[in-house]
């Protein structure tokens, strides 16, 4: 059974960094492209990135160029996101997703990380 | 980046009626691959998304056949031929064709 566990909820002072770890269980995305997505409360969902299977490259959502870093250590099968920065509106879930190349939607989830961004 | 957009916002509807979402796109979603990664998903409170529906009508493992998906191009929607009650919550388009991904804003569907 695909599992993605993410680290637990954080609390960061504006102008703090925060990084955020998915770890699979029952399966090794290896393979994968893994993305993240954040959803602000009670609002829809928005796309931060990805980083690809071998960790050598990512691709970020404009919106957070300069901010935001993807990074996966594949010995034990974990990414990681960092945001630097931090804004009151960054208080979100964060999410990861793996996709399998070319697929083209995410199947599975992490059960999100809450960051609260509070002075 | 491609704007997604869901109608309606809110849907009350029956259990045992039927119920239908669209999402539009401002643009074509047909990849260079010739596929159209237009998916819903479906998130209840409290909980991650799941996917429903990939590349416009194909259902992902687990999904009931109650659940189907059509449309082409910038033009799709989904379709539940009986609600459950546990089909209430929000439901989300996405489009994969291009970075980047973008998610229309949310349908949400609730009991009358």
């Amino acid at each position: 059974q695909v599992q993605l566990v993410q680290s637990g909820a954080e609390v960061k002072k504006p102008g703090a960094s925060v990084k955020v770890s998915c770890k699979a269980s029952g399966y090794t995305f290896t393979s994968d492209y893994v993305h993240w997505v954040r959803q602000a409360p009670g609002q829809g969902f928005e796309w931060m990135g990805l980083i690809n299977p071998s960790g050598t490259s990512a691709n970020y959502a404009q919106k957070f160029q300069g901010r935001v870093t993807l990074n996966r250590d594949t010995s034990t099968s974990t990414v990681y996101m960092e945001l630097s920065s931090l804004r009151s509106e960054d208080t979100a879930l964060y999410y990861c997703a793996p996709e399998s190349p070319g697929r083209g939607y995410l199947g599975y989830w992490g059960q999100g990380t809450l960051v609260t961004v509070s002075s | 980046d491609i704007v997604m957009t869901q109608t309606p916002l809110s849907s009350p509807v029956t259990l045992g009626q039927p119920a239908s979402i669209s999402c539009r796109s401002s643009q074509s979603l047909v990849h260079s691959d010739g596929n159209t990664h237009l998916s819903w998903l479906h998130q209840r409170p409290g909980q991650p998304p799941r996917l429903l529906i990939y590349k416009i009508s194909n259902r992902f493992s687990g999904v009931p056949d109650r659940f189907s998906g059509s449309g082409a191009g910038t033009d799709f929607t989904l379709k539940i031929s009986t609600v459950e009650a546990e089909d209430v919550g929000v439901y989300y388009c996405m489009q994969a064709t291009q970075f980047p991904y973008t998610f229309g804003q949310g349908t949400k569907l609730e009991i009358k």
